[in-house]
């Protein structure tokens, strides 16, 4: 079975600034999907950002970038020039890469952004 | 394990068939949702209750029928679906609509 771990409950930036979110994970799967989902107060899951294991080129999406790290098993989330917007709860997401598999969640991070 | 339980955990229905998802938690949360999760798609809200009251439908079609009757259980009512509407729908839960949410273990659907 996989697991997802964020061992950060809730955290803090100030606006403009950058800050980066943890996640770690397990499993024995060779090929899978790792994601990260923001969860604003609306309780929609927003995808952020989506890697691909076999891919060694971390992902990036504008101010949203990973650090994958395969052999540690860590895939952690980059957030550049911080806006008041992206205060939201950040869920680090696993995925098998087999059709139709479900997604693994962490526990979430709070991330707060501060004027 | 998150506290919240679906059952059940596979289903395969016709698109004639009837049939209900079942979402549990005894969390003491008061807010409790749906997502659908496609092959191809990231995750998507349908619906929100909050203290048994529907808050929010995300423009879902009316085969989906939500039902909620007390603050611990939430029902997914299914009707004449389409095969486009297989997916992994997962429930969760929070404190209030504020907290943070638990998500359950899916269940994964199959219309044949």
């Amino acid at each position: 079975a996989q697991t997802v771990t964020q061992s950060q409950p809730e955290m803090s930036v100030q606006e403009a600034e950058t800050v980066t979110l943890s996640c770690t994970y397990d499993t024995s799967e060779s090929n899978y999907y790792l994601f990260w989902y923001k969860q604003p107060p609306s309780r929609q899951m927003i995808l952020v950002i989506r890697q691909e294991a076999y891919k060694q080129q971390n992902a990036t999406e504008n101010r949203f970038s990973v650090n994958f790290q395969k052999a540690a098993k860590s895939f952690s989330l980059k957030i550049s020039d911080s806006q008041l917007g992206d205060t939201a709860m950040y869920f680090c997401a696993f995925m098998k890469g087999t059709s139709g598999s479900r997604l693994t969640f962490g526990e979430g991070t709070q991330l707060t952004v501060n004027p | 394990e998150t506290g919240v339980t679906q059952t059940p955990r596979h289903l395969v229905m016709g698109m004639t068939n009837k049939k209900s998802l079942k979402c549990e938690q005894h969390l003491g949360h008061n807010a409790m949702y749906w997502y659908k999760q496609s092959a191809k798609k990231p995750l998507e809200l349908m619906f929100v209750y909050s203290l048994e009251e529907r808050v929010e439908n995300n423009s879902v079609p009316s085969r989906f029928s939500p039902e909620c009757p007390n603050s611990s259980h939430l029902f997914l009512h299914l009707h004449t679906l389409q095969p486009e509407d297989s997916a992994l729908y997962l429930c969760a839960s929070s404190q209030d609509t504020a907290s943070k949410a638990f998500f359950g273990q899916g269940t994964r659907l199959t219309v044949v």
